[in-house]
């Protein structure tokens, strides 16, 4: 069963606005990671978080993880028209190999 | 570098069918690969792990005979949908790691939609 939750399900902006995601999970963790899917296509690694980081950056994304709440957010700033799609989580639980994918936050940034 | 190809990119087949579906890791080894199933507007459901050389574990809910899987080497593994039904119409996405365990990044295919009349 998918063990994570994201919050909004759907989020739209303008372009030059940032944006942010949410996701929440339930069990101990390895690491977080965030995943964009245009539509119809295949994913696209964006970033990873290990359990024992609380911020990590990469250009204009920011993630946050907050093991104690079981949470984590990316924010996206200076959002353009390009970044519209789909962003998942995706959970690695401990002592485990596969990822548990989130439901998903669709964004959309209109120029 | 780490890309991951499937093929085909679509692909339609009547009620009764099979069907196979390639992933390949073009510039590395992939140790374990997943194959994942999505539909419309969800989240990615992960129906298998393959490691080379062994037999697929299977996610709970996921018919084994129906989905089989083979990871014959280090680079390819294929996904065939037997006795195909307009219920297995999805977008399938595979993703290859070369390390076994959550720390290793998983690089995604670009996805098969397959679509059953």
């Amino acid at each position: 069963s998918q063990q994570g939750e994201e919050d909004p399900q759907a989020l739209s902006i303008q372009e030059g606005e940032n944006a942010t995601m949410n996701c929440s999970y339930k069990t101990s963790i390895n690491n977080l990671q965030w995943y964009r899917q245009n539509s119809g296509r295949g994913l696209v690694h964006l970033i990873l978080i290990r359990s024992n980081e609380r911020e990590k950056h990469s250009g204009r994304l920011r993630v946050t993880l907050d093991t104690s709440k079981k949470s984590s957010s990316l924010l996206i700033t200076a959002s353009r028209a390009a970044d519209t799609a789909s962003y998942f989580c995706a959970t690695g639980p401990m002592n485990r190999g596969k990822l548990i994918f989130g439901q998903g936050t669709e964004l959309s940034v209109k120029p | 570098g780490a890309v991951v190809s499937q093929h085909p990119s679509w692909v339609i087949c009547k009620s009764g069918t099979s069907v196979k579906i390639e992933c390949r890791s073009l510039d590395f080894q992939a140790t374990t690969m997943f194959w994942y199933r999505q539909f419309p507007k969800q989240s990615l459901m992960l129906m298998a792990t393959s490691n080379e050389g062994s037999k697929a574990t299977y996610e709970q809910g996921v018919e084994k005979d129906k989905f089989l899987i083979n990871h014959a080497s280090l680079t390819l593994s294929t996904l065939t949908v037997t006795s195909a039904h307009p219920e297995d119409s999805s977008f399938y996405i595979c993703s290859a790691s070369w390390g076994q365990g959550a720390s290793y990044e998983q690089y995604f295919g670009p996805g098969t939609r397959l679509t059953v009349t």
